[in-house]
């Protein structure tokens, strides 16, 4: 059972160059989301999305774009990446309405560093 | 603003009992989460309180006090593999999660 896949796991970037992280789920979960992580601070949300065909912005939008043509791929992208945006990007899932409890379902994340 | 408060780190003895608490503020409540994130790994989902009271599960509970805005998870008979981060989390009025920033737990043999 894969649950739900990031690629790539790790990758340096140049700044300004557009790069995308995929995430691919086999639970067939509705909402999905995008997360960073940074230290010493929690996780943010950057996108989310309820249902396959909607998207939404999270607490960090900026720089950021997602789409959602279909139940299980949610990839993120980085039009012009910069520094500021290094960090560990982790996709979640849920297969709970968003005023239902549903935990998250992770994945194993994707370190990014920009420089 | 919403913020959510926990320990930066913790450090115990391998047996022994811990206790990690959160303190919350947030925009309206709809449930609070416990995670747990070992190093360079995936956040886990280890318990979600909505009403106020005691959840049991094997060795690690989660308490809620809505009035207070205050949870704590404990951890009991400790293990070397709960050295780890963990995270609260509350589900806010337009159920969006805001995360605590982690409690780091050592365990010490």
């Amino acid at each position: 059972i894969a649950g739900i896949t990031q690629a790539p796991t790790s990758q340096i970037l140049a700044a300004g160059r557009r790069m995308t992280l995929r995430c691919t789920q086999d639970m067939r979960h509705n909402a999905m989301y995008w997360y960073r992580q940074d230290l010493g601070l929690g996780l943010r949300l950057i996108h989310y999305s309820n249902t396959a065909g909607t998207t939404g912005k999270g607490e960090v939008p900026d720089g950021y774009s997602v789409s959602r043509a279909n139940t299980d791929d949610f990839p993120l992208t980085l039009a012009s990446a910069v520094p500021s945006q290094t960090s560990v990007y982790f996709c979640a899932s849920s297969d709970s309405a968003p005023g239902e409890g549903g935990e998250l379902f992770f994945g194993e994340g994707s370190r990014l560093t920009v420089l | 603003g919403q913020n959510i408060d926990q320990p930066t780190e913790m450090t115990a003895t391998e047996g022994a009992i811990v206790q990690i608490n959160c303190t919350y503020q947030t925009s309206g409540f709809n449930g609070l989460f416990w995670y747990q994130q070992h190093a360079g790994e995936a956040p886990t989902f280890l318990s979600y309180n909505v009403l106020d009271g005691l959840e049991e599960k094997g060795r690690f509970s989660s308490f809620l006090s809505r009035s207070k805005g205050y949870s704590y998870l404990l951890l009991k008979e400790l293990q070397m593999k709960d050295s780890a981060s963990y995270l609260c989390a509350v589900k806010d009025s337009n159920y969006q999660l805001i995360w605590g920033a982690g409690t780091k737990l050592i365990i010490k043999p």
